[in-house]
């Protein structure tokens, strides 16, 4: 089974801080990543796919990039409305693996 | 717009099998452009993939949990259903049902997800 391994696990940021998350795969996955926010009590929302497709109606300030194991989500400048918790998500073999997870916080 | 909606019972003994069902609406169950997943999330913590189904039936499942799982579709009433066997405490999560795209393989609708206590 492919383990992805998200850092940090907890982010303190301001708003307009640019903020990097990292998603580590234990073996290639080519291209097949994709990145959701999720907010308390909500469901996750989709960002990015395909490592760096953004997905519709998604802003332009949210980026991802890489490729085989390692992967970044980029927000170029941290918005009040993007406090929340991150997840990496990849697919091999017709099975899908998330990561632990990246919660930003307010600094 | 795609919608997707949870339902089935909150509480569930130990040892018991939990039933899911996810509806669909706002679009067809039967596109071949979609797989249909169950997630779940215990309480605090992260996401955990369970399993998805094409609407041929085809099913795949997170190894982790295959030896317990069953996932099936009914294309007549555009819903697909999830049967957790043997279930204990640590069954205990928000589930969501949600879209994966075959060719983007992300999870782009999201039910808003059902919480299952097992507990006796």
């Amino acid at each position: 089974d492919i383990q992805m391994t998200q850092s940090p696990s907890t982010l303190s940021a301001s708003v307009g801080d640019r903020v990097t998350i990292t998603c580590r795969a234990s073996q290639s996955i080519s291209s097949w990543l994709a990145w959701y926010q999720q907010k308390p009590g909500k469901a996750p929302k989709l960002l990015i796919y395909k490592a760096s497709s953004l997905e519709s109606g998604v802003p332009s300030r949210f980026s991802g990039s890489g490729s085989g194991t390692e992967f970044t989500l980029t927000i170029s400048s941290l918005q009040p409305d993007d406090f929340a918790t991150y997840y990496c998500q990849q697919y091999n073999s017709y099975s899908l693996t998330f990561g632990g997870g990246t919660k930003v916080e307010i600094k | 717009q795609v919608q997707l909606q949870e339902s089935g019972p909150g509480l569930v003994k130990p040892s018991q099998t939990l039933s899911l069902t996810c509806t669909v609406s706002g679009g067809s169950i039967s596109s071949g452009d979609y797989y249909w997943s169950w997630i779940r999330q215990p309480p605090g913590k992260g996401l955990e993939w369970i399993g998805y189904i094409y609407y041929s039936g085809s099913t795949y499942y997170n190894p982790s949990l295959k030896s317990r799982v069953t996932i099936s579709v009914d294309t007549s009433k555009n819903q697909f259903s999830l049967k957790l066997s043997s279930v204990t405490a640590a069954d205990t999560a928000v589930y969501y049902c949600a879209r994966v795209g075959v060719v983007v393989v992300a999870a782009d609708y999201w039910g808003q997800g059902t919480l299952v206590t097992v507990s006796s």
